[in-house]
């Protein structure tokens, strides 16, 4: 199956400071990139979809100015959470869809799991 | 709008006993439906999807799950667990022509010896 790739993995980070978590398609283009995000012992909430080449599209209630995400390339997104704070800690999850075929499966990367303190 | 209820949040089964996991969703078009299945501190697997034809469908690790229009449910069966299904599993659906996936809020399964 297709390969996305999160990097990293985890990070650990000071309050303040910002943080890029990078989320890669290794073997297939993708125009369109998923970010969610997952509380503990909670489910996956999307927190924004990702265009190539244009403005990433925020579900209601993400700041799109606390979440930076950038769509670069058809096998890049990044998205940089800005100013952390404690309660940015969270895991993070992408995922992309293989266009090649159709648009029926989703592949999710790893997850990074972000800590801020 | 969808949403997906899964309406258990934790399932304890011997290990060889068969297991149901149980999915409903709501949704006013008609719906792709997925299960996908996340280890500790990694991503989501996709274990297998419904998208039209037979009802009943087969994925992978011996799982299967059935499609039942009538009462919007898309359970998840295997007739004998393995310690290493112990996981989180998330039932998931989206509309025709819309990438968006809309999660259940899990159950995590654990196999007992």
């Amino acid at each position: 199956g297709a390969v996305v790739s999160q990097h990293p993995s985890w990070v650990i980070c000071k309050s303040g400071t910002s943080v890029k978590i990078e989320c890669r398609s290794l073997d297939f283009q993708a125009t369109t990139m998923f970010w969610y995000r997952q509380f503990p012992k909670q489910s996956l909430m999307l927190m924004a979809t990702s265009n190539e080449g244009s403005k990433a599209t925020y579900e209601q209630g993400v700041e799109k100015d606390k979440f930076l995400i950038n769509h670069a390339s058809l096998t890049l997104s990044t998205l940089t959470v800005t100013s952390a704070h404690p309660e940015d800690s969270s895991f993070y999850i992408c995922s992309a869809r293989d266009g090649d075929r159709g648009n029926t499966e989703a592949f999710f990367g790893q997850g990074t799991r972000l800590t801020v303190v | 709008a969808q949403s997906v209820t899964q309406l258990d949040s934790q399932v304890p089964v011997f290990e060889e006993a068969p297991v149901e996991l149980r999915c409903n969703y709501s949704s006013s078009v008609s719906v792709y439906l997925f299960w996908y299945v996340q280890y500790p501190n990694q991503g989501l697997q996709l274990l297998l999807k419904y998208l039209s034809g037979s009802t009943l469908v087969k994925g992978i690790n011996g799982f299967e799950a059935e499609f039942n229009k009538s009462q919007t449910s898309f359970h998840l069966r295997k007739p004998s667990v393995h310690i290493s299904d112990t996981a989180e599993y998330f039932c998931a659906v989206s509309n025709f022509g819309n990438e968006k996936l809309t999660f259940g809020t899990g159950t995590r399964l654990t196999i007992i010896p």
